[in-house]
């Protein structure tokens, strides 16, 4: 089955630097890769997604890279805020299989 | 607005004892999910189901069961709780090969 590593689990970056998140997956058959925040005490929420037809997709600050053949994606923030200390988990799935997780990345941005 | 919650958002039992998590959406997804969340874990996925009277088991099933009546709800059984089931309990949607939506979370705390 699928298996996804995510690197790094934990980040500080100060505020105004950008961040990055990798992934790698293992099924070279799974085509949708999204990326989810989870604030404290809630529940994970999507902030980006990519389809494997795609390579790269931007949303604001926001960017997901796709790069089938070595089978990875990243995501990238932007111009990090306060606001963005989370952690966020990246997935990937076949589509019609449920999403396999990372582990989590805590990011934490320093004013 | 539509929406999935979770209940109880906390609960505190007793080793061997029966509890029951409640998931309810008012999306009308097909699909519907249970991952538990743990320190160095992320989500792992309990079970699962694609639909009335669909179930499967994830990850990391044993010791829980889900059975799906309706489209709406998704309730999680713990059948004799165990102190290696203390964690954060998410429950997750979506329509088939999209995006899955989370509920707050259900903290139980197994003594």
């Amino acid at each position: 089955g699928e298996n996804v590593e995510q690197h790094p689990s934990t980040l500080s970056v100060q505020e105004g630097d950008s961040a990055v998140i990798k992934c790698t997956y293992s099924d070279s058959a799974s085509n949708y890769f999204p990326w989810y925040k989870q604030e404290l005490g809630k529940g994970p929420q999507l902030i980006i997604d990519i389809r494997s037809n795609v390579g790269e997709k931007k949303d604001q600050r926001i960017a997901v890279t796709l790069n089938k053949t070595a089978k990875h994606f990243s995501l990238h923030i932007t111009e990090t805020q306060p606001e963005d200390s989370a952690v966020y988990f990246c997935a990937a799935t076949r589509g019609n299989t449920p999403l396999v997780f990372g582990k989590g990345t805590r990011l934490s941005v320093i004013a | 607005d539509a929406e999935i919650t979770q209940s109880p958002r906390h609960k505190i039992t007793e080793t061997g004892r029966q509890v029951t998590l409640a998931c309810h959406q008012t999306w009308n997804h097909n699909n519907m999910f249970w991952y538990r969340q743990d320190l160095g874990h992320g989500l792992r996925l309990i079970h699962y189901s694609y639909g009335v009277q669909d179930t499967n088991k994830g990850e990391v099933s044993d010791g829980y069961s889900v059975s799906r009546s309706n489209t709406e709800d998704l309730p999680l059984t713990l059948e004799s709780a165990a102190s290696s089931q203390t964690s954060v309990y998410f429950c997750a949607s979506s329509l088939t090969g999209n995006t899955q939506y989370f509920g707050p979370g259900t903290r139980l705390t197994v003594l």
